[in-house]
Order: C-alpha cells, then sequence, then structure tokens
C-alpha cells in the first residue's frame, strides 16, 4: 500500500524552528519528487516546497524561502522540512505529497498524500 | 507568479444535480490544470490531471475541459459522497498555486 505518514509537528514560539518528517513507503521513493503543502486553520491549500527525486532540485514559495529547507533521505525514505524562524503565519497543517514526476515540472500534480501534521506557532 | 481564482466560492446543489465549477489562470498555462477534492478533517485527493485527464479510480461522473486561462469541472450527477469542496491547481510554472476553493453543500 502506498503510504506517507507525518510526524514532527507541535507547537513552536515564533522565531523557534521545527522540523518535520514524511516516511514514504509502498513506492520507489527515488522515482518521484516530493512536495509539502500546508493549509492554515480554515482556508485554503498553500504549495510550500518541492524537491526533486535524486534531491537536487528544490523550489520554495515566496512565503517560505529562506526560512524553510526541504531534504528528503533515500536510504530511509524519508521527506523533511526544516522551519526556522516560524512565524503566526506559518501556523496550518503540513501535508506531504508525491508528485507524479521526477523532476518538479510543468504537467506535475500530486496524486499521494499523507494525513497531516499540525504546527501551531504561539508565544 | 501565476495566480488562479475560482467561481463561485461556494454552491449548493441536490443529489442528481449537474454541478460545474471554474477556475482562471491570470497567464496562459496550456493544459497544466489539476483538480483536487477535499473533505472536512481530510486530505485533498487528486481527481482531474492535464485539466482533463481522470486520475484513477475516480468516478467518470468527474470531467475536466479547458486550455490556455479557462478551465472548468463537472460533475454530471452529484452523489452524497461528492459534497466537499474543490480546489484546481496550475502547474504551468514551478512555483504551484492552487486556486481558493468551491465548497459544495447540500441544498
Amino acid at each position: 500500500e502506498v503510504q506517507l505518514v507525518e510526524s514532527g509537528g507541535g507547537l513552536a514560539q515564533p522565531g523557534g524552528s521545527l522540523r518535520l518528517s514524511c516516511a514514504a513507503s509502498g513506492f520507489t521513493f527515488s522515482s518521484y519528487a516530493m512536495t509539502w503543502v500546508r493549509q492554515a486553520p480554515g482556508k485554503g491549500l498553500e504549495w510550500v516546497s518541492s524537491i526533486s527525486g535524486n534531491g537536487g532540485s528544490t523550489n520554495y514559495a515566496d512565503s517560505v524561502k529562506g526560512r524553510f529547507t526541504i531534504s528528503r533521505d533515500k536510504s530511509k525514505n524519508t521527506l523533511y522540512l526544516q522551519m526556522n524562524s516560524l512565524r503566526a503565519e506559518d501556523t496550518a497543517v503540513y501535508y506531504c505529497a508525491k508528485d507524479i514526476v521526477v523532476v518538479p515540472a510543468a504537467g506535475d500534480g500530486f496524486d499521494i498524500w499523507g494525513q497531516g501534521t499540525m504546527v501551531t506557532v504561539s508565544s | 507568479d501565476i495566480q488562479v481564482t475560482q467561481s463561485p466560492s461556494s454552491l449548493s446543489a441536490s443529489v442528481g444535480d449537474r454541478v460545474t465549477i471554474t477556475c482562471r489562470a491570470s497567464h496562459s498555462i496550456s493544459n497544466y490544470l489539476n483538480w483536487y477534492q477535499q473533505k472536512p478533517g481530510k486530505a485533498p485527493k487528486l481527481l482531474i490531471y492535464g485539466a482533463s485527464s481522470l486520475q484513477g479510480g475516480v468516478p467518470s461522473r468527474f470531467s475536466g475541459s479547458g486550455s490556455g486561462t479557462d478551465f472548468t469541472l463537472t460533475i454530471s450527477s452529484l452523489q452524497r459522497e461528492d459534497f466537499a469542496t474543490y480546489y484546481c491547481q496550475q502547474s504551468s510554472s514551478t512555483l504551484f498555486t492552487f486556486g481558493p476553493g468551491t465548497k459544495v453543500d447540500i441544498k
């Protein structure tokens, strides 16, 4: 069964850090790009960041560029999101998703999603 | 960045109704447009990719059309399990963007 399981969410103070993880199973992890999407409470979906199958290409939304870092570990079949300098507006459910392509490009989409992990930034 | 809008923001419909949701991009995106369904408390689900290709396992009552800047998601005969929020997403630019969503609820 293809599955993504996120972990690492919780409460962080403004200016603090958190690292999210996403454990993948049921597919060849390195053959697909991976993506983080977030959803603030009661709001819509916001794409955060994507990484290519080999980890060599990354891209970020302007709202997180310079603060968040996406990475992946092939040996552990795990995707990460290191979140630094957190702000109240980063409060959201964070979903990891499997891309339908190996490198984020035109025509990409997200066909498998995890259940999400909640991040709350508050003092 | 490419902006994506949706209309309407919400609609009320009955089981059996034909429902149409529109998505518009700020620039031409060819057919690089995907549709997702999200139910409360659940992760989104990919319905349509490439503007008109049905994702595996998705019922055939869902269909997508359009190219350039204007796109449509149609549910030919609304079923109870289709009451949800629907999002379009452009994938022409790798700064991917989602539309604001259309909530479909029961009339």
